[in-house]
């Protein structure tokens, strides 16, 4: 079993539409939590980051983190056309010097106009 | 522009071949990081380097070298290529090496044949 699951999708919606966008994970110990958005041929960029559970919100997008249910999400109201991308989730431990990210298999969304 | 730069962008080899992936970052950070992509599999790390003069080795480490030149500077390198390592590299640096977001490269496209 991988250590951070994503529903590889696609994920089809219409524009204007809540997109949810989500990971679970199996290693109880991680404490930072990112999104990042990757576009076809590009690296990825970061998008939302959270430390430990709760919300956080910028602009359009939501990250929320569940750490009893060892869930992450993230929440796209309105959504565009150039929302269309891969998601990936990502989490560490974080102790010093060891910031390798976790990544799970992300997620491709498209968003028709 | 300040950032994350790989070279080359694609590169085609033949079995058995040897190659030198490049990446440079000009955002003085300190941590450096490999992944490779591949469908289904998300982000996977190579090898990382949390500060100039160490590198230690990431999930799928086995048919790989690195060298950190510099603070700057971080190669990947394949002595014997095989199939197997056909895929997307990143690279990705980070500035206090915790997970407080990586800066990624472009990527290098690589097939092995």
């Amino acid at each position: 079993q991988k250590e951070v699951e994503q529903d590889p999708g696609p994920l089809s919606v219409p524009e204007g539409a809540i997109v949810s966008l989500n990971c679970t994970y199996s290693n109880s110990a991680f404490q930072y939590f990112m999104w990042y958005r990757q576009y076809s041929r590009k690296g990825p960029e970061l998008l939302m980051y959270t430390y430990s559970s709760g919300n956080k919100e910028d602009g359009r997008f939501t990250a929320q983190v569940d750490k009893s249910s060892k869930y992450i999400s993230l929440f796209i109201r309105d959504s565009q056309p150039s929302d269309s991308a891969t998601y990936l989730c990502a989490m560490s431990v974080g102790s010093s010097n060891t910031g390798k990210l976790i990544f799970g298999q992300g997620t491709t969304l498209q968003v028709k106009p | 522009n300040a950032g994350v730069t790989q070279t080359p962008k694609f590169q085609v080899l033949k079995t058995g071949q040897s190659m030198t992936l490049q990446c440079a970052q000009d955002m003085n950070h300190n941590s450096m990081y490999w992944y490779r992509q591949d469908p289904g599999m998300g982000l996977r790390l190579i090898y990382y380097s949390a500060s100039e003069g160490t590198t230690d080795k990431g999930e799928v480490p086995n048919g790989y070298n690195v060298s950190r030149l510099n603070k700057r500077e971080f190669s990947l390198r394949l002595e014997s290529a095989a199939p197997s390592q056909t895929s997307v590299y990143f690279c990705a640096s980070d500035l206090l090496g915790g997970p407080y977001g990586y800066t990624f490269g472009s990527g290098t496209r690589l097939t092995v044949v």
